[in-house]
């Protein structure tokens, strides 16, 4: 069965960087994405990647993948305040003839100045 | 604007009093989906809907009911609501199957008395 798992909670300073990882165990995901939640948000669609990608920078973000180690990681460059929030990792899995995707429990992001 | 609402945002009530949560996407969107979010246990789904009168049962679907009559609604049903179905719930739509971007709805604290 599908498994997401991330640590709960990353701390940093503002301007470094922040690494969050999460690890997934089925090896039919096909897609991979990071979601930003804010208090009393919603879920934001931060970036994805396709599962037979390595590597995806938008900006201040970088995926990296491993996919043979099914280990999944999202790297926020210069973080700043603002950037604190919940992140999810979330797999796409083909299942019953349709996607769906499975959450990890989030890794809280806390931003001090 | 391109978006998913949920109504009510915030609702108590008491044990087995049926209630309903609307959601509604105006991207005309096949793939609807709700999720609820409890402390350590991140996201999990409770039902999906492919497209009009076509729904299916996710991770957590005991105690919900879901009907898809019209594309655009994707109502979320507690016939007997019991307090562990306190939580926060989310509605999320997708133009196709789970592999393009889901987009989330502001989400729906419930409390169950």
């Amino acid at each position: 069965g599908e498994d997401v798992e991330q640590s709960l909670f990353l701390s940093v300073r503002e301007g470094d960087s922040s690494v969050i990882n999460c690890t997934y165990t089925d090896s039919s995901s096909t897609y991979l994405y990071w979601y930003k939640q804010e208090p009393g948000a919603g879920l934001q669609l931060l970036t994805y990647i396709f599962s037979n990608m390595d590597m995806k920078q938008d900006q201040r973000l970088t995926v990296l993948l491993n996919k043979k180690d099914k280990h999944l990681s999202l790297r926020i460059a210069d973080t700043q305040t603002g950037d604190s929030a919940i992140y999810f990792c979330a797999e796409s899995t083909p299942r019953r003839g349709y996607s769906t995707l499975t959450f990890g429990k989030g890794t809280m992001l806390l931003v001090s100045p | 604007e391109a978006q998913v609402t949920q109504n009510p945002r915030y609702l108590i009530t008491v044990t087995g009093k049926k209630l309903t949560v609307t959601c509604s996407q105006n991207m005309n969107h096949e793939y609807m989906s709700w999720y609820r979010q409890d402390p350590g246990l991140g996201l999990r789904q409770i039902y999906y809907s492919m497209n009009v009168e076509v729904t299916d049962k996710g991770d957590v679907p005991e105690g919900y009911k879901v009907s898809r009559k019209e594309k655009r609604n994707f109502p979320l049903i507690l016939e007997s609501p019991s307090p562990n179905q306190t939580s926060l719930y989310f509605c999320a739509s997708s133009l196709e199957r789970g592999t393009d971007t889901q987009y989330f709805g502001p989400g729906t604290r419930l409390t169950v008395l």
